[in-house]
């Protein structure tokens, strides 16, 4: 799977949305863009993902650059309940079901 | 539906014994994955089993092994510990094999410590 890079931290106010910036230069035309968060003392959890099109749920929205290289995660209004470590994830579903996580960011709400 | 779940979710061990962690997927789900996490290493995948086979292996010595029974749930077994394996060995099962798009749904993780 192809890399991803991510800021180590990112601070946020409460009730402010928050981006989350992941860039994955060498992305192939059959990788899918994942999100996945991690909260303290738990085993990560699903946020988000999508392929080419911006894609939005009750957790998150995700917005994909045209070419692809970059995306960012959006949190619409920031909890405390949203401070953990962000993880994106290229998948090609065609190598199974394995995840190849980097570093993440670790968001900091403050209240 | 019941989440993913781990047993045990916390055991010591010394050095040179061996150790055998368990997870049960989702009911419906036949595909498991095992993963490391450590401070120094992050999450690390270690192997994945669909329908009882493996499919997928990570970087990891031959120590670490596991298997699939026909109801799905997994162990995994770590023979002659070392220190360095004291981490949280997380378990994460999916309903499909192979998807790019599908999701994985996480266990709270064992945390085992050698001494």
């Amino acid at each position: 799977d192809a890399k991803t890079t991510q800021p180590n931290s990112m601070e946020s106010n409460e009730e402010e949305p928050v981006h989350l910036p992941c860039n994955h230069s060498t992305i192939s035309g059959t990788d899918y863009i994942h999100w996945y968060r991690q909260l303290p003392s738990q085993g990560p959890e699903y946020v988000i993902h999508g392929l080419t099109s911006n894609v939005n749920n009750r957790m998150a929205s995700l917005a994909i650059a045209e070419d692809r290289k970059s995306s960012t995660l959006i949190l619409h209004r920031a909890t405390l309940r949203d401070a953990a470590v962000y993880y994106c994830i290229l998948r090609d579903g065609n190598t199974g079901n394995q995840f190849y996580f980097g570093t993440g960011t670790s968001l900091t709400v403050i209240p | 539906k019941a989440g993913v779940t781990q047993t045990p979710r916390y055991l010591i061990k010394t050095r040179g014994q061996q150790v055998t962690l368990s997870c049960s997927p989702i009911s419906g789900h036949r595909s498991v994955s095992w993963y490391q996490q450590t401070p120094g290493q992050g999450l690390q995948f270690l192997f994945e089993y669909f329908s009882e086979t493996q499919r997928n292996k990570g970087n990891f010595p031959g120590r670490f092994s596991g298997r699939q029974f026909s109801n799905s749930r997994s162990e995994m077994n770590v023979s002659t510990l070392e220190l360095g394996d004291s981490a949280l060995y997380l378990c994460a099962s999916s309903s499909l094999a192979g998807a790019g798009f599908n999701e994985q749904f996480f266990g709270p993780g064992t945390r085992l410590t050698v001494l």
